[in-house]
């Protein structure tokens, strides 16, 4: 899997969007980018993924940059109950084993 | 829909005791997948199964630890003569059948918390 690069933590006001970027300049062409985020030590929540597309569904937006190097994962609207550790994982649609960095902290104020 | 069920919750141990670990997939899901979350560290891949079948086990301790599928109920991680440092939370992720090459997002069930004492 392809490393990624993420900031540890981040603020963001209540009801405005969560911008949080990842980089993977190492990424393959046959990998995906996935985003998970873990609540206070909940199992970790699935959020969405992608290949070269922008992607978005019903929790977030997902922005990959043209030559694959980064993404942005856009939660357009921050509730408090979004404050979580994000995961940014580079892997092979194939791939069996996810591999967790540190995350970032995401942290909403009210 | 159910989502992946783990039980126990919570689970205390005295060292040299064993613990077992069990998890339910999503409906419809065929892949098993353990990862362990150490205190204040990210989750590390343990083991990968199949109905039957361990798939990738690279991640697993050679020592004490196991891990099965079985084809009728859950996936069991057995561990045994448990040491203070196996006190983490274990989580189970499950996820469906796909053709290779195709992405396959896991999900993860809400872990099982050893203590061993």
């Amino acid at each position: 899997d392809a490393k990624t690069t993420q900031p540890p933590s981040m603020d963001c006001a209540e009801g405005r969007a969560a911008n949080l970027p990842c980089n993977h300049s190492t990424i393959s062409g046959n990998e995906y980018v996935y985003w998970y985020r873990q609540i206070h030590s909940q199992g970790p929540q699935y959020i969405i993924h992608g290949l070269k597309n922008n992607e978005t569904n019903e929790m977030a937006s997902l922005i990959i940059t043209e030559d694959r190097k980064s993404s942005t994962l856009i939660l357009p609207h921050a509730t408090l109950r979004d404050t979580a550790v994000y995961y940014c994982i580079a892997a092979a649609g194939s791939a069996r084993q996810l591999t967790f960095g540190s995350g970032t902290q995401l942290t909403v104020l009210p | 829909n159910a989502g992946v069920m783990q039980n126990p919750r919570h689970l205390v141990r005295r060292r040299g005791q064993e613990a077992r670990l069990r998890c339910s997939p999503m409906k419809g899901h065929s892949h098993v997948y353990w990862y362990r979350q150490l205190p204040e560290e990210g989750l590390k891949f343990m083991v990968y199964l199949q109905k039957e079948n361990i798939i990738d086990e690279s991640g697993m301790p050679k020592e004490r630890f196991s891990a099965e599928f079985p084809k009728e109920g859950p996936s069991i991680l057995r561990i045994q003569q448990v040491v203070r440092g196996d006190s983490a939370a274990y989580f189970c992720a499950s996820s469906s059948t796909s053709l290779a090459g195709a992405s396959d997002e896991q999900f993860f069930g809400p872990g099982t918390r050893l203590t061993v004492l």
